[in-house]
Parts: structure tokens; sequence; C-alpha cells
């Protein structure tokens, strides 16, 4: 079985420059998950999917970042601009329902440097 | 806002032996569930082990059990029998709905 897929695995771009994540959940999945995590840090949550509607973007700083799962497969994660903070690995999951006790299904990730 | 936290950043263990990395949470859910996750340096994040919170018997997977005790908020793991391949970051986190709350990690280093 394949596992969750994301893409680019490392960018590096200037601060105020824009830049975005791909990610393919595991067959079948209805959530998705988009985590940031700083180097040294747990992961944070940004944004929670079920299906193609979004259950929880509260930590999402939206007035750079901007997310979508078009069809309730794919994701996408947009920066725009970026700033220099938002150097950090972006993890992406999926999981088979929206259940409490569900096992999250991880990504490699995608490391991101502004500079 | 439940809050996860671990106390060691660090934690070394000689092949073969046992050790136990630390969690503690805050929340005023009486209803939630625990899990410990496993980041190697490939960085491709692994469930080891979950506890529901309603069960008083500790969960055990092979190699790994914890020690969950409800009324002080504490959610240990224990590794036993430790091997090279056991090094890696080590997080606990919580859901009590929509979302799971990691910790900050514990790195785990197993000395040959």
């Amino acid at each position: 079985e394949a596992g969750v897929a994301q893409s680019p695995r490392y960018k590096i771009i200037e601060k105020r420059q824009s830049v975005a994540f791909w990610c393919n959940p595991i067959s079948g999945h209805a959530t998705l998950y988009w985590y940031q995590q700083i180097l040294g840090q747990g992961p944070k949550l940004l944004i929670q999917f079920q299906n193609n509607g979004v259950v929880d973007d509260s930590q999402l700083p939206k007035d750079r970042f901007s997310a979508e799962r078009l069809k309730g497969v794919d994701s996408t994660l947009k920066i725009q601009p970026a700033k220099l903070e938002d150097s950090a690995v972006y993890l992406c999951a999926s999981g088979e329902e929206h259940e409490m006790f569900g096992e999250l299904f991880f990504g490699e990730g995608s490391r991101l440097t502004v500079l | 806002a439940q809050t996860v936290t671990q106390s060691q950043p660090e934690m070394s263990v000689q092949e073969a032996e046992t050790v136990t990395l630390s969690c503690t949470y805050d929340t005023s859910e009486s209803d939630y569930y625990l899990f410990w996750y496993k980041q190697p340096p490939s960085r491709q994040m692994i469930l080891v082990i979950r506890q529901e919170a309603y069960k008083q018997q500790n969960a055990t997977e092979n190699r790994f059990s914890v020690n969950f005790q409800k009324a002080a908020k504490s959610f240990s793991l224990k590794i036993s029998d430790s091997q090279l391949g056991d090094a890696a970051m080590y997080f606990c986190a919580y859901n009590a709905g929509n979302m799971l709350t990691f910790g900050g990690g514990t790195r785990l280093m197993v000395k040959p």
C-alpha cells in the first residue's frame, strides 16, 4: 500500500516569496492534516480536512497561509509571502475517519528554508 | 487548551536495556486518547502505541508498554530490550476531539 506522498522534499526561498507544498494521502483516507514542525519542536496542527471540507483551521495564519483539498483527495498548502519564521518541516498526514483514536499516517515532510 | 509536556529533551539507553520516557498532559476532558509516535531521522512519523483514557489496563505492543496514570495525568512509555533501531524522536500526543496535540519530543539515543 502506498503511503502519504509529499513534494517537494526540500525548498529554499527568499523571504516575501511564495511556496506551495503538495500532499497525496493514502487512498480512501477521509481526513487530511497539515502540521508545521519547527526544528526541535513537536508538530503543530495548521489545518484539518474531512473529505474536502475544513474541520479545523484555527491555528492557520490566514494572512499568509492557505490550503485546499480539491475533490477530497490531494491537498496543497501555500505560503505567500513567506517569513523567516516559516522555516520548518511541513508534514502531511491522513487518517481513515474522523475518530479520536484513529492512527495518523504521515508523509516524509517538506522542509522549507526561508532566507 | 490542552497541553502535552515531555520534560526529557534527550535520553540515552544501552542496547538491550530498558528506558522510560515521560509525558504529562493537561486536560479537563474525561474521554480522550493518548499516543506515542516515533520519528526516525528520515522524518516519517509512525504510531508506536495508543491508550484509551477510559481503559484502566495499560496498553502493550511487544517491547513497548505504557504506564497510564489518569489522576496524575501522566503517560510514560517504557521500551524494553532496547535496539539500535529504536533511536529516534519520540512524541507523546493527546486527542479529545478534533485535534491531535503533540508534546515537544524526546530524542532517544541507543548505545551499542
